[in-house]
């Protein structure tokens, strides 16, 4: 499947290193969003852009910056990050962030913080 | 805000039984309800959804079903295979239009 991809698909990071994951969508969609998988939890939504503009911050902390330059892209800044926020953290994109648009998910990035 | 709860969280059946992984859902405004299919170390994949204007829906093995009285819904997969084997994930949107997932159940299908 091509129409949701995410880079790099694993990073191991340090506590003080300053990475970034991208995700891209070939759909033609308005709406992306970042979630976090971590293990025996549930899918966890992070950011949601509508149309490049940030309509949702589910209480997630500064160490994670989100950016979205145009409806295609999706970026996930991460500086000092801790242990536990090792997780997969997946992209996914909707037509619109409507009611009841379908979400289709990038193959994730499996992240290791040491 | 919406909480969903899912269950069994493990289930493992024979190859040929039918399967029924559940899932309730707190926010009564609540209207769209996705199943989605994760296979070990690959994405989610929507399966099969349901809007709440319907009470059930089919499409080949897999059926979806919804009390929006009772506030919960159904995943069924009859004649299973081992293809199915995969961990499930249930989503209820929220009045925010965004989903809340439920904590998945793995399904083991035996061969």
């Amino acid at each position: 499947e091509t129409g949701v991809t995410q880079t790099p698909r694993h990073l191991v990071m340090g506590m003080t290193n300053k990475k970034s994951l991208k995700c891209e969508q070939h759909l033609g969609h308005n709406a992306m969003y970042w979630y976090k998988q971590s293990a025996k939890k549930p899918l966890e939504l992070m950011f949601v852009y509508n149309f490049k503009e940030q309509t949702e911050n589910n209480s997630v902390p500064s160490r994670f910056s989100p950016e979205c330059p145009n409806s295609s892209h999706l970026f996930l800044h991460l500086h000092t990050l801790q242990p536990e926020d090792s997780a997969l953290y997946l992209c996914a994109s909707s037509q619109d962030q409507g009611f009841t648009d379908t979400q289709y998910f990038g193959p994730g990035t499996r992240l290791t913080v040491l | 805000g919406e909480n969903v709860e899912q269950h069994p969280s493990t289930l493992s059946v024979q190859e040929g039984d039918s399967a029924v992984i559940k899932c309730t859902y707190s926010d009564s405004a609540s209207n769209y309800f996705p199943w989605y299919k994760q296979e070990l170390g690959k994405r989610p994949q929507l399966i099969i959804d349901i809007r709440s204007n319907v009470g059930e829906k089919k499409d080949q093995r897999i059926a979806v079903t919804l009390n929006k009285t009772a506030k919960h819904f159904s995943l069924h997969i009859t004649e299973t295979q081992p293809e199915d084997s995969a961990v499930y994930f249930c989503a209820a949107n929220n009045a925010g239009n965004m989903l809340t997932f439920g904590g998945g159940t793995r399904l083991m299908v035996k061969p």
